[in-house]
């Protein structure tokens, strides 16, 4: 199963609402999850199944999506948020999106 | 709290072998399904291995099957050892490697360790 996330980076100043679309080759219902990732450091799960937060997760991040596509939103673009984003599907075995980019403007 | 500690990797020429361990605790390991997962910036994250709870069963991409295993010590109580045997090592392998609990989504790594195929 491919999938395909855009963009692959965005420039947004703080406080603009953010949201990152990903794509399934194959339909997957809601076996999707997103991640975020800073410079040097390990992947953080953000959202579980499209759209369940996970603990200690701030509010302003959500998921939505079934089928073959999906979203991450972020509600408030805060400085903590810079970092790249990937989804990850677990309908069959698992493959990640490419990434998406997020920087300040 | 969870704690998943890594060991191995570094330098390594082009078809010889390296094995990374992962050293678990926090939690009742023989419990978890565990992965293997590495970055690479170029290429971004790519799943590497899975290896259920009780270890019978392992799945891998096309892009590591035949070259990689993945195994797990249960037998340490709670605490318990995740490993990656890799052999034939090929440039592309070149990545960060971490060890990932499975608990609905990849919800705890390891620090990760740094594999270089290099000659």
């Amino acid at each position: 199963i491919q999938m395909t996330q855009s963009p692959s980076s965005l420039s947004a100043s703080i406080g603009d609402r953010v949201t990152i679309t990903c794509r399934a080759s194959e339909d997957i219902s809601e076996y999707l999850n997103w991640y975020q990732q800073k410079p040097g450091k390990a992947p953080k799960l953000l959202i579980f199944d499209a759209s369940t937060l996970e603990r200690g997760v701030p509010s302003r991040f959500s998921g939505s999506g079934s089928g073959t596509d999906f979203s991450l939103t972020i509600s408030s673009l805060q400085p903590e948020d810079i970092a790249t984003y990937y989804c990850q599907q677990f309908d069959n075995l698992y493959t990640f999106g490419q990434g998406t980019k997020v920087e300040i403007k | 709290q969870v704690q998943l500690v890594q060991s191995g990797g570094g330098v390594v020429e082009p078809g010889r072998s390296l094995r990374l361990s992962c050293e678990a605790s926090g939690f009742s390991f023989s419990a978890f399904t565990m992965h293997w997962v590495r970055h690479n910036p170029a290429k971004g994250l790519e799943w590497v291995a899975l290896i259920s709870d009780d270890g019978r069963t392992t799945h891998y991409p096309d892009s590591v099957n035949g070259r990689f295993t993945i195994s797990r010590d249960n037998t340490k109580g709670t605490k318990g050892t995740l490993y990656l045997q890799m052999n034939s090592l090929r440039p592309e392998d070149t990545a960060v490697y971490y060890c990932v609990r499975d608990d609905e989504g990849f919800d705890s790594w390891g620090q990760g360790t740094q594999v270089t195929v290099s000659s």
